[in-house]
């Protein structure tokens, strides 16, 4: 099984600054990457897909990047909207999500 | 609008069986595959399941295989999981999920149902 491993599992952060959030897979997934977001007690909500596509409506400060078994999300200037948890999840076989990256105000 | 909705979550004691539903609307429910993912709480998402557009199609995360069973009913727009022989550790919200192949990915997502296995 493919297994996905994200870091950091906490971040915490100012409203305004840049943050990326890495998501490793155990094997290659090519660009079969999606990033969702969630917050307290609400469904996961679709960001990225395809690794580096923006699902429609999501704003352009977030953004997805890599393949094989490397990728990141930046986010470029932090909203307060934005502090939530985030998960990567591959495509390729049996959907494995990672572990979570909990985004935090500081 | 596009809208999933599952039903049927309660407390339920080890060993016994629950069936969860999910309603679709405001979409063609029967062109696409549909997942469910659960959520123990306070951890993370957990692909459970998949069902394809017609239902011909299984496929199971190996903690659930040969328990968990998916069936879907195009005629009413609703797909379900009954889980048989349930543990404390399935205790968790049930989310469906439509699936996006084109996107590779999930696009919607149901409210969730909450599972509670204890005696």
């Amino acid at each position: 099984d493919i297994q996905m491993t994200q870091s950091p599992s906490t971040l915490s952060a100012f409203v305004g600054d840049r943050v990326t959030i890495t998501c490793r897979a155990s094997q290659s997934i090519s660009s079969w990457l999606a990033w969702y977001q969630q917050k307290p007690g609400k469904a996961p909500k679709l960001l990225i897909y395809k690794a580096s596509s923006l699902e429609t409506g999501v704003p352009s400060r977030f953004s997805g990047s890599g393949s094989g078994t490397e990728f990141t999300l930046t986010i470029s200037s932090l909203q307060p909207d934005d502090f939530a948890t985030y998960y990567c999840q591959q495509y390729n076989s049996y959907n494995t999500f990672g572990q979570g990256t909990k985004l935090e105000i500081k | 609008q596009v809208q999933l909705v599952e039903s049927g979550g309660g407390v339920v004691q080890p060993g016994r069986s629950l069936r969860l539903s999910c309603a679709a609307s405001g979409f063609t429910f029967s062109s696409y595959a549909m997942h469910w993912v659960r959520q123990a709480p306070g951890k993370g998402l957990e692909w459970v399941a998949v069902i394809s557009y017609d239902g011909n199609y299984k496929k199971f995360a190996d903690f659930v295989k040969g328990r968990f069973i998916l069936s879907r009913d195009n005629s009413k727009n609703k797909v379900y999981v009954q889980m048989n022989s349930l543990r404390g550790e399935d205790t968790a919200v049930y989310y469906c999920a439509r699936d996006r192949m084109d996107l590779a990915a999930f696009d919607i997502w149901g409210q969730g149902t909450m599972v509670t296995v204890s005696s």
